[in-house]
């Protein structure tokens, strides 16, 4: 069974902070996602990427990094954490990058993620 | 601009209801369209639909795809509390399996 798994639901930070959130996958996907949710506006793409050490920015990366040293291992990282950045995270993968077959993407619990 | 547009945002129906969620969407290259349920957690998936007139069916849950006029609609049927969720549809981008979601319906069935 397809697993994501996130490293914290709930996290308090102040603002200024660097923050780190872990995402492991199970299933040896290629691909993993970051998201954030706010209501109203749906997920909105903050970086994927294809491999490891393979990054690309999403819609709204302004504000955020991301590592990927292993296959299995997304990590974003806030460098700076601000109050606008209080959101609910949400981490996924999915198979290949292959553009001839459409895959299903598989999510994460979610990380609610306070800044103070 | 590829773009996913959900409606209503909103629904509140009462148990055994039927409902339908219509999710529109202009994507360059279309391949696929996703819909997902999303209760406390994460979103689960529950329906991919590549091609246009086939009704794919999970239980009361079913979902069917118009290619011409470009949307999709999701149906439950007998409708239980269970149901209360954010139901989100998405469409895969050309490049490399990003996908752009929907804002979402929130449906919300009472006892």
């Amino acid at each position: 069974d397809v697993k994501v798994t996130q490293s914290s639901r709930y996290l308090v930070k102040r603002t200024g902070e660097k923050v780190f959130l872990e995402c492991v996958q199970d299933m040896d996907h290629e691909n993993m996602f970051w998201y954030r949710q706010d209501p109203g506006l749906g997920l909105r793409l903050i970086y994927f990427s294809y491999d490891v050490k393979m990054k690309e920015k999403g819609d709204i990366p302004e504000g955020y990094s991301v590592s990927r040293e292993k296959k299995e291992r997304f990590s974003l990282i806030l460098e700076s954490a601000s109050t606008n950045q209080t959101s609910m995270y949400l981490c996924a993968s999915s198979l290949n990058r292959d553009p001839r077959r459409s895959q299903p993407q598989h999510f994460g619990d979610g990380t609610r993620l306070s800044i103070l | 601009e590829d773009k996913v547009v959900q409606s209503p945002l909103s629904l509140v129906v009462h148990e055994g209801d039927t409902v339908t969620l219509n999710c529109s969407y202009e994507v360059t290259n279309f391949r696929s369209l996703l819909w997902y349920k999303q209760e406390k957690k994460a979103p689960t998936f529950l329906f991919m639909l590549t091609s246009s007139g086939i009704e794919k069916k999970s239980g009361r849950l079913s979902s069917i795809l118009d290619k011409k006029e470009l949307f999709s609609i999701l149906n439950i049927t007998a409708t239980q509390t269970g149901d209360s969720a954010v139901y989100l549809c998405a469409g895969p981008l050309e490049y490399g399996n990003k996908l752009v979601f929907g804002a979402g319906t929130i449906l919300r069935v009472k006892s």
